[in-house]
């Protein structure tokens, strides 16, 4: 079956960078785009950053652009999220997360990782 | 940006009751709308794709419908397992947004 598993989380003070990880199996991972989504402590989803099956695109959401990198290697199965300048607001739960479908078409995200949690503090 | 907004942002119901959900998007994006069920310190499920369509494994009792700017998640007969909070996402545009979250309690 897809499984999905997140690791890298952990407290990190503010200004300095955190790797994250996602392994993948069950699937093809070379085949899908994917994605990570976060959601900080009691509030809502927010996605965070896509990248193409290829590695080739990759788009983020305004809060992280030049703070984070979204990478993939597809020969390891594994999906990174490069996180620097890490800020308090960046505290929250993250997941990846298995995109159906391209940006440019209808798109879902199934299944999710269990996710890790990543707190910014001094 | 297109903003998601859910309402109501939380509700109360018994079991048996039919629970609608409301999703409205600030700009038509079609039926580019999914919704996912999250339970508490667990990751979200895809229940609803392209707006109506129901994943595979997912009760019947959940239904959606909708296009444009507004949109409906219906559970048919609230159960004691759906209570959870309940998101809408658009896949119409990048970025990607989520609507804030609706809890329901049973």
């Amino acid at each position: 079956q897809v499984q999905l598993v997140e690791s890298g989380g952990g407290v990190v003070q503010p200004g300095r960078s955190l790797r994250l990880s996602c392994a993948a199996s069950g699937f093809t991972f070379s085949d899908f785009d994917m994605v990570w989504v976060r959601q900080a402590p009691g509030k809502g989803l927010e996605w965070v950053a896509l990248i193409s099956s290829d590695g080739r695109n990759k788009y983020y959401t305004d809060s992280v652009k030049g703070r984070f990198t979204i990478s993939r290697d597809n020969s390891k199965n594994t999906l990174h999220l490069e996180m620097n300048s890490l800020r308090a607001e960046d505290t929250a739960v993250y997941y990846c997360a298995k995109m159906y479908g391209k940006l440019t078409a209808y798109n879902w995200f199934d299944p999710w990782g269990q996710g890790t949690l990543v707190t910014v503090s001094s | 940006d297109i903003q998601m907004t859910q309402s109501p942002s939380s509700l109360s119901a018994s079991v048996g009751d039919r629970v609608t959900i409301t999703c409205r998007a600030s700009q038509s994006i079609s039926n580019y709308l999914n919704w996912y069920q999250q339970d508490p310190g667990k990751a979200p499920k895809l229940l609803i794709y392209a707006a109506s369509s129901l994943q595979s494994g997912v009760p019947s009792r959940f239904s959606g419908s909708g296009s444009g700017t507004y949109f409906t998640l219906t559970i048919s007969s609230l159960q004691p397992e759906d209570s959870a909070t309940y998101y809408c996402q658009q896949s119409y545009i990048s970025p990607i947004t989520f609507g804030g979250g609706t809890k329901v309690e049973i």
